[in-house]
C-alpha cells in the first residue's frame, strides 16, 4: 500500500521511547490512529483535521500524537506498557466529514 | 452511542459455496455502514460501502452486502467463495453529520474453507 505508507513495519520495545510515523499520498485532510490488540477489532485513538486534533479517545497520556502538516501523523509513546503490545493503524479520510477511509498496512508493536 | 455485533465469531464453508456473514448494528438512525477485510498480518481493505440509498450495494472481489433498516442490520454475502477469501471480516459503522467520522467495529468474524 503506497497510499499510506507506515514505519517502522515491526516494533519490539522493552521499557522505551520509540515514534511511529504515518504519511499519506492522498490528499487527504483527516488522519486517524486506531490501535487493534489481539483478536481484537480496531479502536480509534485519535483524529486529526487539517492538523488539528479533533478527538482524543480515552489513550493513556504516554501516547502523544503530533500532526507537523497535513500528510503525516506521529504517534510518540514514552515508558510503554506490556498492554500497548497492538498493531497501529494509521488511517486517512478527505475531510473529517467524509467516512471512506484508507489504511496503512500498520505497525506491529510488542512490548517485552 | 453507535454499535455493532457481529453475531458469529467464525463461518466455515466449503469451496464454492455461498457465503452469509451477519452484522448488526445498534443506531436509532440510518448510519453510514462498511465491510472491511482483514487479511493475515495486513491492514484493513475496504469491501464496500452503504450510504443512504439503494439498500443492495455491491463491493470488489462479487461481494455484496444488504441494508435493512426494519432489521437493522447489513448482512454481506458472496455467491461462491475462493480460498483467496479467507480472512477476518469486520463490519463497521460511523454516523453522518456529527463532524467526527469515527469508525464503530465490531468483533470481527473469522471466515474459513473446510480443506
Amino acid at each position: 500500500n503506497t497510499k499510506i505508507t507506515q514505519s517502522p513495519r515491526y516494533l519490539i520495545l522493552g521499557r522505551a521511547n520509540k515514534s511511529l510515523e504515518c504519511e499519506q499520498h492522498l490528499g487527504h485532510n483527516a488522519m486517524y490512529w486506531y490501535k487493534q490488540s489481539a483478536e481484537k477489532p480496531p479502536e480509534l485513538m485519535f483524529l486529526y483535521n487539517l492538523k488539528q486534533l479533533i478527538r482524543n479517545e480515552t489513550v493513556p497520556s504516554r501516547f502523544i500524537p503530533e500532526c507537523p502538516d497535513s500528510s503525516k501523523l506521529l504517534l510518540h509513546i514514552s515508558a510503554v506498557d506490556p498492554e500497548d503490545s497492538a498493531v497501529y493503524f494509521c488511517a486517512s479520510s478527505p475531510d473529517r466529514t467524509n467516512s471512506d477511509y484508507t489504511f496503512g498496512s500498520g505497525t506491529r508493536l510488542l512490548v517485552i | 452511542a453507535q454499535s455493532v455485533t457481529q453475531p458469529d465469531a467464525r463461518v466455515t464453508v466449503s469451496e464454492g459455496a455461498s457465503l452469509q456473514l451477519r452484522c448488526k448494528y445498534s443506531y436509532f438512525g440510518t448510519p453510514y455502514l462498511f465491510w472491511y477485510v482483514q487479511y493475515p498480518r495486513q491492514g484493513l481493505q475496504l469491501l464496500l460501502k452503504y450510504y443512504p440509498g439503494d439498500p443492495v450495494v455491491q463491493g470488489v472481489n462479487g461481494f455484496e452486502a444488504e441494508f435493512s433498516k426494519s432489521n437493522s442490520s447489513f448482512h454481506l454475502r458472496k455467491a461462491s467463495v475462493h480460498w483467496s477469501d479467507w480472512a477476518v471480516y469486520f463490519c463497521a459503522v460511523s454516523i453522518p453529520g456529527t463532524g467526527s467520522n469515527r469508525l464503530t467495529f465490531g468483533k470481527g468474524t473469522k471466515f474459513s474453507l473446510i480443506p
